[in-house]
């Protein structure tokens, strides 16, 4: 099947550690979105991705980090610099930078303790 | 700094009733106009998209109602039922990068 897989669903870390979140997509698109999704907030873009080896800073990119070595996967590293890590995290893609249409994974939420 | 508002941020409707969510935005560069499709604990689905061209687009009981004048546009779901019971996004773009999210609306459709 094709898609955007994110893993784990479910991820519980302690507060002053980091963690990496994984996104691998076998769509072949060009793009790649991290989002932040909290309640009554919408979705915020944290970093994005056009192509391999390259990527900008989204709305809240401080506090995380990320890499694109790869055009399937874009992982994202929740840092300890970042001051409210607990929420939703949504990994979408699109075929090109100027593609309108963005398909989402089915999310990863991360809780800090 | 909020560039799409978006309301009611929450909605009960009978089953088989219309169900209306709007969306005002404030940047008149933005050219894309996407709805989106959130179920629980899932990521969320485009459902429908439209471009400052055209004033409506209708896809089943979906439609898409843009105002350009007024700088706002509003999703209408006709016969609404208990599986569209779910969290609606608006969303907006320039050239289709880096869109900008409504807070979204959570939908109930009682049976």
């Amino acid at each position: 099947d094709g898609g955007i897989t994110q893993s784990p669903k479910y991820l519980f870390r302690k507060e002053g550690q980091n963690v990496t979140l994984s996104c691998e997509q076998n769509l072949n698109h060009d793009a790649m979105y991290w989002y932040r999704q909290d309640p009554g907030q919408g979705l915020r873009l944290i970093y994005y991705s056009q192509i391999v080896n390259d990527f900008q800073k989204g709305d809240i990119a401080e506090g995380y980090s990320v890499s694109r070595e790869k055009k399937e996967s874009f992982p994202l590293t929740v840092t300890s610099a970042q001051k409210n890590p607990t929420a939703f995290y949504l990994c979408a893609s699109s075929i090109t930078r100027d593609t309108d249409t963005q398909y989402f994974g089915p999310g990863t939420r991360l809780t800090v303790l | 700094q909020q560039q799409v508002k978006q309301s009611p941020q929450s909605l009960i409707v009978q089953k088989g009733g219309i169900s209306i969510i709007n969306c005002a935005y404030e940047n008149t560069a933005f050219d894309y106009f996407p709805w989106y499709q959130q179920f629980p604990g899932k990521g969320p689905a485009l459902l429908i998209a439209i471009r400052p061209d055209v004033s409506e687009k209708k896809e089943g009981r979906f439609t898409i109602s843009f105002n350009k004048s007024a700088k706002q546009f509003s999703l209408h779901i006709m016969d609404s039922q208990p599986g569209d019971s779910a969290t609606y996004f608006c969303a907006a773009s320039i050239g289709g990068n880096k869109l900008v999210f409504g807070a979204g609306t959570i939908l109930r459709v009682k049976s």
